[in-house]
């Protein structure tokens, strides 16, 4: 049962363009979510987040919006460059349940490629 | 500050033998997490330390998979008789246990079990 969702396996963006990266979840009582970035060889590295009494969160080129009615969740990546290729991991928790531990549930994740 | 370390990065192990894996997280971190990443899927969760005491464990967790934070601090992570399903990447993580904190992770531990 996959509680969050990444239903675009692969994304290719003109440098300079806007990415836009979409998930999905299910469970209703995730409270804060998370982006994630993956290079190869490498463990995700913690890009923005989200809580959910909030519908936007920015910080510089990222940001990503939440809408709870829908479940579901972007980020926006503007403008784009050729470093930001890698995978990304949209992940969920369960805050009001599990305090303040980070016990992530992942989506399958999104491979941006921008190219030049 | 060095980040979230993991020994040995990569390690190939024949099916039936135990393999141990070692995470050191940041030195002020309290809590410390393990997860596992299979090909195409995302990182899934396995257990989590508060110093030293495990205080969750994922049905994910078989009875061959044994994790310990002795003092605290560095945490080892032991799978017994290896099956080939247990290929994958073993991530660890770690935190401060307080609201708005991201967990940081490590480069992960690559096991092939042949």
């Amino acid at each position: 049962d996959q509680q969050v969702k990444q239903n675009s396996p692969s994304l290719s963006v003109q440098e300079g363009r806007i990415s836009i990266l979409n998930c999905d979840y299910t469970n209703s009582m995730f409270d804060y979510f998370l982006w994630y970035k993956k290079y190869p060889a490498e463990g995700p590295t913690f890009l923005i987040s989200i809580s959910s009494i909030k519908d936007k969160n920015e910080d510089g080129r990222f940001t990503v919006f939440l809408n709870k009615s829908a479940k579901h969740l972007s980020l926006h990546i503007v403008p784009s460059q050729p470093g930001d290729s890698a995978v990304y991991f949209c992940a969920a928790l369960l805050r009001g349940y599990t305090g303040t531990a980070s016990k992530l549930t992942f989506g399958t994740g999104t491979r941006l490629q921008v190219t030049l | 500050d060095t980040g979230v370390s993991q020994d040995p990065r990569h390690k190939i192990t024949k099916r039936g033998q135990n393999v141990t894996f070692r995470c050191d997280p940041i030195s002020e971190h309290n809590r410390l997490y393990w997860y596992r990443q299979t090909l195409g899927q995302g990182p899934e969760f396995l257990t989590y330390f508060q110093n030293e005491a495990q205080l969750e464990k994922s049905r994910l967790l078989s009875d061959r998979f044994s994790a310990e934070r002795p003092k605290g601090s560095f945490s080892t992570l032991e799978i017994q008789r290896t099956e080939q399903g247990d290929s994958a990447m073993y991530l660890c993580a770690s935190d401060w246990g307080s609201m708005n904190t991201e967990a940081f992770f490590g480069q992960g531990t690559r096991l092939t079990v042949v």
